[in-house]
Order: structure tokens, then sequence, then C-alpha cells
């Protein structure tokens, strides 16, 4: 069956944008979690999703916001961006909240110019 | 708080060899340890997991300890080939409130394992 789906691939933004992501997760794959990643940071999350309500958040700005669908897909947004937003951002997908077995997507890379 | 870190940031094996990957995290809350396996211009591809409550679980080639004692998890990859040079993440998952176990893992800075022919 098909993976994470996350789109775009690549994004490049001007600051002061905004940005939206998208993560289509595994078929009935109910959870989607989103991840930051940059070389001096790591992997930091950013906040979790289970039938449409948001179950956990990282420690990051309210410019950070996401969102999911009753299909459980969901997006995330990112307002007035700073030079310090670009990352690889990437979605996982699970079963269902807490259930384990986390599968990521490919993410996506946003650049901030 | 909650924090995973790693003793080596990057080990260099000869093809054939034994690989070990080492993990330290400081909850003892930890409920689930997940390895991943990162490759360039790609997510983090799920290697192995392990539950608090088991000590070793094995995989295809591959086995995870944990030494809840002193917060310890290692990965380790029998016979390491080319194709499993990566950049290697331990994870944990802490419970909530409540018990609850959400979707937050805590990654690893990670390691860099080069395997040379």
């Amino acid at each position: 069956k098909a993976g994470v789906t996350q789109t775009p691939r690549y994004l490049i933004k001007t600051r002061g944008q905004q940005v939206t992501l998208s993560c289509s997760p595994i078929s009935g794959h109910r959870s989607v979690s989103w991840y930051q990643q940059t070389p001096g940071q790591g992997l930091q999350f950013l906040f979790e999703y289970f039938s449409e309500t948001q179950r956990n958040k990282g420690n990051f700005p309210g410019r950070f916001s996401g969102r999911q669908f009753s299909n459980s897909r969901s997006e995330m947004n990112v307002s007035t961006l700073e030079l310090g937003d670009s990352a690889l951002y990437l979605c996982a997908s699970s079963i269902t909240t807490g259930s384990g077995g986390y599968t990521f997507g490919s993410g996506t890379r946003l650049t901030v110019v | 708080g909650e924090s995973v870190g790693l003793h080596l940031p990057t080990l260099s094996v000869q093809e054939g060899d034994n690989s070990i990957i080492n993990c330290a995290y400081s909850n003892s809350a930890s409920d689930y340890f997940i390895w991943y396996k990162q490759e360039s211009g790609k997510g983090p591809q799920f290697i192995i997991d392990i539950r608090s409550n088991m000590d070793k679980r094995q995989g295809q080639r591959v086995t995870v300890l944990l030494n809840k004692t002193v917060k310890h998890l290692s990965l380790q990859i029998a016979a390491t080939q080319p194709g499993d040079s990566a950049v290697y993440f331990c994870a944990e998952r802490s419970q909530g409130a409540g018990g609850t176990s959400y979707g937050k893992l805590t990654f690893g800075q990670g390691t860099i394992l080069t395997v040379h022919p």
C-alpha cells in the first residue's frame, strides 16, 4: 500500500510569507504527527493530530499551526516565515494515537530566503 | 526534562563487521523506543522497536537491547553492508498524563554509520 505522501517536496519562500504543507497518511492510519528537522536542532516534535483534534503540541511558537481533515489528511501552516524556519518538515502516520509504528514520509524541504 | 542522546556521532566499520550504535535516554517514564535509519534525501525509515516491558528484540540482522536500569538503548546490526550506511536515530515516547501515550517522539541527535567495502 502507498506510504506517507508529503507535498510539495521542495519549497522556497520569502521571509514574512506563509506556507502550507500537506501530508496524506497511509490508508487506514488516523494519527498524523509533524516534525521539524534541522542540522542544529535535529528532529523536533511539532504536533500530533488524531480524529481531527490536536492531541499534543511541541515547543514551537504560535506561527506554527496545523489541522486534520475527516479523511485523516493533515496540513501544517507556518505564518510570517523567518530564516530559521528553513528545515525539512516531516510527517509520520500511525494507526491510532499511541499505537506506535510511526511511518514517516520523505518530507518537505522548506527554504526561507 | 526529556532528552535522548547518542554517545558517538560517527561510526565507521568494514563490510561484514557487526555494528553497535548506542543511545542514552533520560526519561524513565518512556514506554516505547524506536530505531530509525535515514538516508540522504529521505525520511526516517523504521528499523525496529521495543516496548519498555522487554529488554531485547530481534529482527532481520538487527537486535535492539534496552537496559532500563541505566537508561540505555542499543542497536546491533549483524554483517553490516554498504547499504546500511546512513544516519541512525533512536527515539523514545513518553507517556502523557493519566498514562496515555500520544504520538510524540523525542529523537536523539543521530549517529552517522559509514560502511567501507
